[in-house]
């Protein structure tokens, strides 16, 4: 599986959107980008995954670039409930075997 | 719905004992997964399995047993307790829908 880089930290006002980005430049093409969270110690929670196309939800969107090679994950009106670390997985699994970095730990501020 | 359970919570072991972490699911998943999860890291697996009868290794196997023998159980076995198995432990399962959903973890010391 292709190997992803996210800066390790970030901080972001409450209400304001949170732009995540993750480099996974070697991505090959059918591997899809997966965004899970992790709130302190909690089990890690699923945002959203795409292949090609952005995608939307009810938590986040996920824009990834034509040649597939960065991605960000958009939080539009961050809260203080969305403090936690955020994975950027890049897998052709689409079930499991994941594999987890660090993340970047986001902290939103009131 | 319960979603993904894990017991127990909290063990303490000492060195060379053997115990069993239990995960169970109510969703009628064919996946399901152990990982691991070190202080300041990122989660790493250890085995999984596409289905009742089927089990295979992960990143981080040794030390550990897993067995399905229904859709609902997925059991994780350490045969003899290491210092280096001090970690927290997170199950999940998944149907083939590309998310999956993790257990609230269990907590081992290993002394």
């Amino acid at each position: 599986d292709a190997k992803t880089t996210q800066p390790p930290s970030m901080d972001c006002a409450e209400g304001r959107a949170a732009n995540l980005p993750c480099n996974h430049s070697t991505i090959s093409g059918n591997e899809y980008v997966y965004w899970y969270r992790q709130i302190h110690s909690q089990g890690p929670q699923y945002i959203i995954h795409g292949l090609k196309n952005n995608e939307t939800n009810e938590m986040a969107s996920l824009i990834i670039t034509e040649d597939r090679k960065s991605s960000t994950l958009i939080l539009p009106h961050a809260t203080l409930r969305d403090t936690a670390v955020y994975y950027c997985i890049v897998t052709t699994d689409s079930w499991g075997k994941l594999q987890f970095g660090a993340g970047t730990q986001v902290v939103v501020t009131p | 719905n319960a979603g993904v359970t894990q017991t127990p919570k909290f063990q303490v072991l000492k060195t060379g004992q053997s115990m069993t972490l239990q995960c169970a699911q109510d969703m009628n998943h064919e996946y399901m997964s152990w990982y691991r999860q070190d202080p300041g890291m990122g989660l790493r697996l250890i085995h999984y399995s596409v289905g009742a009868g089927i089990t295979d290794q992960g990143e981080v196997p040794n030390g550990y047993n897993v067995s399905r023998s229904t859709t609902e159980d997925f059991p994780l076995r350490l045969l003899s307790a290491a210092p280096s198995q001090t970690s927290v432990y997170f199950c999940a399962s998944s149907y083939r829908d590309h998310e999956q959903f993790f257990g609230p973890g269990t907590r081992l010391t290993v002394l």
